[in-house]
């Protein structure tokens, strides 16, 4: 009953390091998400992906990429980090069924920080 | 543009207090849908509820209940006889319906509630 798994849950980075988060789902959701959450701003679309092979850009998509694996996953690389990137990243997935939105998932986050 | 605007930063009552989180939306949309979520001080994100822009329908389940009215634009959230348990940040959200963005829903989210629900 994994759901959204995302790796690792913690880490911290030296400014310009490069890092790469993982993301898995075990649902056969086509969609996944990217957001960022950082002190009274909610939660920030970095990028998504509507299904396997595309990507697209969200609210923040600045200093990330994105890798759209397979189905299952979507991983989010940082380049060269910058202490603005320290927040905790979510992971999330959906699915419509042709009837209904489905909420979205989401893993339990990373927490990053950039020194 | 969308945007959802959740004014109060942090509410704080007491144990069996009824207390409602607010909710303010905009958008374009004659089709859209709204979320609550809850993050529990463990970091999770946790559903609690999605609203469809056609159903106006207030909804009941247990404790919680929302009340969301197209004319104000707002889909606010009441616990009733609050619990210690219930001591978490409350996120509301916005999206375009699936059907006319391509099978994905890009959630904007407001800036949370923290309650703080004491013994």
């Amino acid at each position: 009953n994994a759901g959204v798994t995302q790796t690792p849950k913690f880490q911290v980075l030296k400014t310009g390091q490069s890092m790469t988060l993982q993301c898995a789902q075990d649902m056969n959701h086509n969609s996944m998400y990217w957001y960022r959450q950082d002190p009274g701003m909610g939660l920030r679309l970095i990028y998504y992906s509507a299904s396997e092979g595309t990507t697209d850009k969200g609210e923040v998509p600045n200093g990330y990429n994105v890798s759209r694996l397979n189905k299952r996953e979507f991983s989010l690389r940082l380049e060269s980090a910058a202490p603005s990137q320290t927040s905790v990243y979510f992971c999330a997935s959906s699915e419509w069924t042709g009837v209904m939105d489905q909420p979205q998932h989401f893993g339990d986050g990373t927490r990053l920080s950039i020194l | 543009a969308q945007k959802v605007t959740q004014a109060q930063t942090e509410i704080s009552v007491v144990e069996k207090e009824d207390v409602t989180l607010d909710c303010v939306y905009e958008t374009r949309d004659t089709t859209y849908y709204l979320f609550w979520y809850k993050q529990p001080p463990s970091g999770e994100l946790v559903f609690l509820i999605r609203r469809n822009s056609f159903d106006e329908q207030n909804e009941i389940s247990g404790r919680y209940s929302w009340n969301f009215q197209k004319s104000t634009s707002s889909f606010n959230f009441t616990i009733t006889a609050s619990q210690v348990v219930d001591s978490a940040v409350y996120f509301c959200a916005l999206s375009e319906a699936f059907m006319f963005s391509g099978g994905y829903n890009k959630l904007i989210f407001g800036a949370g509630t923290r309650l703080a629900v004491h013994p």
